[in-house]
């Protein structure tokens, strides 16, 4: 199994309401990426996760939260978000997230809609 | 920090085989080369990944010179099916010692029937 999978693949939300996105993986991968990307630009890194323990957060609002509950599964809780967060929202893993931590296996996104 | 320079788009006729550089000058010792392929409303998937000298796999090559300041990707007889953004990454250390994997701008690739 090299997949990951995110789901929802599409989500609709206000900008009071809660939601979360949520990846899988069952590769044993102890590193696990959430990108962001806005149409027509490249993926832009928000959090690493190493062992299930956040190493890198790229100064992303406190309005997404990152949890890792176990080295399967990656969540990222949305809250009071704005229309401009509107985006593709990428889950990644590798091996590990040093030097040589292998490639990184993509899912297919969450499509998020702000409102 | 290990920052990435490509052309913004490139064209091709199918059958041909395609060239796309990536200038990396300040790519450190650690630092792997990796290029990854992205279609619209898909995650990125990876094509191939070097230190130096050349490698290749079943989809493509990748030529790294000896100063390791520059990289080149060569997809070859391209086809309708390869037409995507091509991304060339550089492994970025932070102080803690975790690889950043931070995407460029990306090419273009349209391959033209």
């Amino acid at each position: 199994d090299t997949e990951v999978t995110q789901t929802p693949k599409h989500l609709v939300m206000g900008m009071t309401n809660k939601k979360s996105l949520k990846c899988e993986q069952h590769m044993g991968h102890r590193a696990m990426y959430w990108y962001k990307q806005k149409a027509k630009k490249p993926p832009e890194l928000m959090f690493v996760y190493s062992y299930e323990k956040l190493s890198i957060n790229e100064s992303v609002p406190s309005r997404f939260s990152p949890e890792c509950p176990n080295s399967s599964l990656l969540n990222l809780h949305l809250h009071a978000l704005q229309p401009e967060d509107s985006a593709l929202y990428l889950c990644a893993s590798s091996r590990t997230s040093g030097v040589k931590g292998g490639e990184l296996f993509f899912g297919e996104g969450s499509r998020l809609t702000v409102l | 920090l290990a920052k990435t320079t490509q052309p913004i788009s490139m064209d091709s006729y199918e059958g041909q085989e395609v060239n796309i550089t990536c200038s990396h000058n300040n790519i450190a010792t650690n630092d792997y080369i990796t290029w990854y392929q992205q279609f619209p409303s898909q995650g990125p998937r990876f094509i191939i990944q070097g230190y130096k000298t050349k490698v290749t796999n079943e989809v493509a090559s990748l030529f790294i010179p000896a100063d390791r300041k520059s990289s080149t990707l060569s997809l070859p007889r391209v086809s309708l099916s390869d037409t995507a953004v091509y991304y060339c990454l550089v492994g970025d250390m932070n102080s803690g010692g975790y690889q950043k994997v931070t995407f460029g701008i990306g090419t273009k690739l349209q391959v033209i029937p």
